[in-house]
């Protein structure tokens, strides 16, 4: 059971919107930045988003994050074959001193 | 360029001890912080444990406290994960990762991984 919950999975055409939530407590998300991983399986987990909203060099703006209260949300526009991956949140949990991950959402792409 | 190698992972009998290895090239390693993350077959990203850019500070998962220590040896690029007494819900690809200049919780580059298997 993951501290962070996110959806098993969400879907949606190509072309489309789809988001994805990040819910947790005021022990991680409510307190600390929030980021955002996605993984292809085989492959290594790359950063998408950092600080709830920053992108770092080379992720297009089709990937955006946002943060209100205990929840993260990670946002991504344009959908592409390419983005069908798994997509994790993460944190620091201030009362476990650990960081914290969610239990990731497949993104199918139909 | 920027790269992160995994090595040591393999197959070893409950009870058993394991060394990964971690060698890093492309950027000044006594610049950031290092942690180790693992993924079970068919589970999701679990931080494992992270240390300071010096080796000072050093946090592990309730999950492996007591049986996992982590190191580092700037001089050699090098992040170790000495991993003892494990158990079979240790098996995992294990991925080391680096943190960006300030950051402990925010991981911008990672390995390929090296896969532990704990079987008899």
């Amino acid at each position: 059971q993951s501290v962070l919950t996110q959806p098993p999975s969400v879907s949606a055409a190509p072309g489309q919107k789809v988001t994805i939530s990040c819910s947790g407590s005021s022990s991680n998300i409510g307190n600390n930045y929030v980021s955002w991983y996605q993984h292809l399986p085989g492959t290594a987990p790359k950063l998408l988003i950092y600080d709830n909203n920053k992108r770092p060099s080379g992720i297009p703006d089709r990937f955006s994050g946002s943060k209100s209260g205990t929840s993260a949300t990670l946002g991504i526009t344009g959908l592409q074959t390419g983005d069908e991956a798994d997509y994790y949140c993460g944190t620091w949990d201030s009362s476990l001193s650990a960081v914290v991950f969610g239990g990731g959402t497949k993104l199918t792409v139909l | 360029q920027v790269q992160l190698v995994e090595s040591g992972g393999g197959l070893v009998k409950p009870g058993g001890s394991l060394r990964l290895s971690c060698a890093v090239s492309g950027f000044t390693f006594s610049d950031n912080y290092m942690s180790w993350i693992r993924q079970a077959p068919g589970k999701g990203l679990e931080w494992v444990s992270y240390i300071s850019s010096s080796g000072s500070t050093i946090y592990y998962a309730d999950s492996v406290k007591g049986r996992f220590t982590i190191s580092r040896d700037n001089a050699k690029n090098s992040l170790y994960l000495q991993m003892n007494s494990l158990r079979g819900e240790d098996t995992a690809v294990y991925y080391c990762a680096r943190s960006p200049p300030g950051y402990r919780s925010v991981f911008d580059i990672w390995g390929q991984g090296t896969m532990v298997t704990v079987s008899s």
